[in-house]
């Protein structure tokens, strides 16, 4: 059974750092792509980051681009989010979520999701 | 990278059909397949319903289609049902050198 566990949100203040991880089992890890998606609260999903198999295509949102850094540790089977310059439009909910294959990009099964709320 | 732009809300009848538009423009929907739709149930994590446009996950219901137009993919609800009653968001990604991913503003489906 695909597991995706999201950990490390938390309360933060602007400007400050946070790292997201997400621990994956149940599946070959290393065979698929990940991505980081985000649900403030009442609202719609934002994409937010994802990563090829092989860490080769990368991609962020234009909102966290050059704050937000996505990595993924195959020991590890484990997908991280560095998050600095936290901003409080960063609040949300944020899920881990694996594509469909090496190929595909599309996000077959999703993590419960790790809060984070930015606020001074 | 725009959200696609889908309807606030879709409303319907038990036994009906509806159909969910997510209008893009065509350097994304006019062009690429990679095109999804997600349910969420409220407190729930998304689901993937369709992909490709058109291919259903194993187990997901045949009530529910997938098509595409010119910049403009439609999901189609047959047979509505209560538990049809979610959230429902679109999404396309391209994946040349860097990948760009965005999904739709979403639609709430009410089941009359």
């Amino acid at each position: 059974e695909v597991q995706l566990v999201e950990s490390g949100g938390g309360l933060v203040q602007p400007g400050r750092s946070l790292r997201l991880s997400c621990a994956a089992s149940g599946f070959p890890f290393d065979d698929y792509a990940m991505h980081w998606v985000r649900q403030a609260p009442g609202k719609g999903l934002e994409w937010v980051s994802g990563i090829s198999w092989n860490s080769i295509i990368v991609g962020y949102a234009d909102s966290v681009k050059g704050r937000f850094t996505i990595s993924r540790d195959s020991a590890k089977k484990s997908l991280y989010l560095q998050m600095n310059s936290l901003k409080n439009e960063d609040t949300a909910l944020y899920y881990c979520a694996k594509g469909m294959n090496r190929w595909s990009f599309h996000p077959d099964h999703w993590g419960q999701g790790t809060p984070v709320t930015v606020s001074s | 990278q725009s959200a696609l732009t889908q309807p606030a809300s879709v409303s319907g009848s038990p036994g009906q059909s509806i159909t969910i538009s997510c209008t893009g423009t065509s350097s994304d929907i006019g062009t690429y397949n990679d095109v999804s739709w997600f349910q969420q149930h409220p407190g729930n994590v998304p689901k993937l319903i369709i992909y490709d446009v058109s291919d259903r996950p194993s187990g997901v219901s045949s009530r529910f289609s997938g098509s595409k137009s010119a910049n403009t993919a439609y999901l189609t609800i047959s047979g509505l049902q209560a538990e049809d009653e979610a959230d429902y968001y679109c999404s396309i990604y391209t994946s040349r050198n860097t990948l760009f991913y965005v999904f739709g503003s979403g639609t709430k489906v009410t089941v009359l």
